[in-house]
């Protein structure tokens, strides 16, 4: 079975720029996730998405954004790019429903610096 | 969710059983506990999660205080490739309806041959 899927795997934009990341999750998984890695701040929750409605939000800009597509792939998308955004996007993908304690399935994460 | 304090690092030998503590001095009643780790250069790895009972799978076993103030997560046999960061997480299903992991600064243990 394939795992949680994230493309690219690197990236490297400059300031001002905006970007956006890709997820597949596991075929059958509903509840995406997206954190933001980074070694100060460690990981921190960005937002989830099920069946293409935010569910969750995490305390981040409104520069950062996301949606989900029918098929659950998941985009999240950077506006206005700035040194601090450099860090290790991760995407979690879970068979949950509601208040579920199906464990969450990360993927290896997208790598962002920003020049 | 409330809030978890771990170690910031631990050591083990090899081959050796590994305890990693975790207090919750806060946990609600239906808060579960959650464990992940994250082996280097990897996305996080779900390892066991637990309510009450003590909870072993094929990865660690899971022991939770009475009182339910801390926990440990126990490696029987550690071996090189458990090396990574652990970390102990809070999420109570019945508020959250979804997920928001609060990962906290989790505890890196070390193994050595």
């Amino acid at each position: 079975k394939a795992g949680v899927t994230q493309t690219p795997r690197y990236l490297i934009k400059t300031r001002g720029q905006q970007v956006t990341l890709s997820c597949s999750p596991i075929s059958g998984h509903r509840s995406v996730s997206w954190y933001q890695q980074t070694p100060g701040q460690g990981l921190q929750f960005l937002f989830e998405y099920f069946s293409e409605t935010q569910r969750n939000k995490g305390n981040f800009p409104g520069r950062f954004s996301g949606r989900q597509f029918s098929n659950s792939r998941s985009e999240m998308n950077v506006s206005t790019l700035e040194l601090g955004d450099s860090a290790l996007y991760l995407c979690a993908s879970s068979l949950a429903g509601d208040h579920s304690n199906q464990p969450q399935h990360f993927g290896d994460g997208t790598r962002l610096s920003i020049l | 969710d409330a809030k978890t304090t771990q170690p910031n690092s631990m050591e083990s030998n090899e081959e050796e059983p590994v305890h990693l503590p975790c207090n919750h001095s806060t946990i609600s009643g239906t808060d579960y506990i959650h464990w992940y780790r994250q082996l280097p250069s990897q996305g996080p790895e779900y390892v066991i999660h637990g309510l009450t009972s003590n909870v072993n799978n094929r990865m660690a076993s899971l022991a939770i205080a009475e009182d339910r103030k801390s926990s440990t997560l126990i490696l029987h046999r550690a071996t090189l490739r458990d090396a990574a960061v652990y970390y102990c997480i809070l999420r109570d299903v019945f508020i959250n309806s979804g997920y928001a992991l609060n990962f906290g600064k989790g505890t890196s243990l070390l193994v050595t041959p």
